[in-house]
């Protein structure tokens, strides 16, 4: 049973406008949430995180926005750039004692100069 | 100065043999993580170690055996590998301590090929 899930395998922007990757969970004891950054034959890079007691959070041209009542998450990268090309993964946590992360799929980026 | 490092970077074997990989991270953090990326791109997690103590094991056949010999290194043992056991694995970190905000860093992986 996929907990975390990006409905889109892959989105196709132009440079300096805006990408926008969405990741719906279904778990409503996720407290915690991460969106990490994956180039070919790299390990995932973490990106910008939420916690569920925000709906908002921001840093630099990342924004992460989280609707708790829609279980919906979503990245903005404004403006996106060509090096924004890669595999966006979207994660949720439990929190406590383990920290245990749930993957969604993944959502290729190509950002087009 | 790399923070998580994982060796070998690529690991070519045969069916029914056994295989090691290490992990060591230079973060200090006191929790690790052994994840799995299959054929389809799916990442999930396997076993976690916090202060070279098993917290996390999934459903992972007992042919993997990870081995936490201090809280910086954490290495992954399979035996009798099969053809299913093709993927790459993610070595990772965090400080997953109270008032944490959970990030794990990840090794650059280790794409293992059973032939």
């Amino acid at each position: 049973d996929q907990q975390v899930k990006q409905n889109s395998p892959s989105l196709s922007v132009q440079e300096g406008r805006i990408s926008i990757l969405n990741c719906d969970y279904t778990n409503s004891m996720f407290d915690y949430f991460l969106w990490y950054k994956k180039y070919p034959a790299e390990g995932p890079t973490f990106l910008i995180s939420i916690s569920s007691i925000k709906d908002k959070n921001e840093d630099g041209r990342f924004t992460v926005f989280l609707n708790k009542s829609a279980k919906h998450l979503s990245l903005h990268i404004v403006p996106s750039q060509p090096g924004d090309s890669a595999v966006y993964f979207c994660a949720a946590s439990e929190g406590g004692a383990t920290n245990k992360l749930i993957f969604g799929t993944g959502t290729l980026l190509a950002v087009q100069p | 100065d790399t923070a998580v490092s994982q060796t070998p970077k690529y690991l070519v074997t045969q069916m029914g043999n056994d295989k090691s990989i290490k992990c060591e991270q230079n973060l200090g953090h006191d929790t690790m993580y052994w994840y799995k990326q299959d054929s389809k791109k799916f990442l999930k997690i396997m076993f976690s170690y916090n202060n070279k103590e098993l917290i996390i094991n999934e459903t992972v056949p007992n042919r993997f055996s990870p081995k936490s010999p201090d809280k910086a290194h954490l290495n992954l043992h399979i035996n009798s590998l099969e053809l299913g056991d093709s993927a790459v694995y993610f070595c990772a970190s965090s400080q997953a301590s109270r008032g944490s905000s959970y990030e794990q860093y990840f090794g650059p992986g280790t794409r293992l090929t059973v032939t």
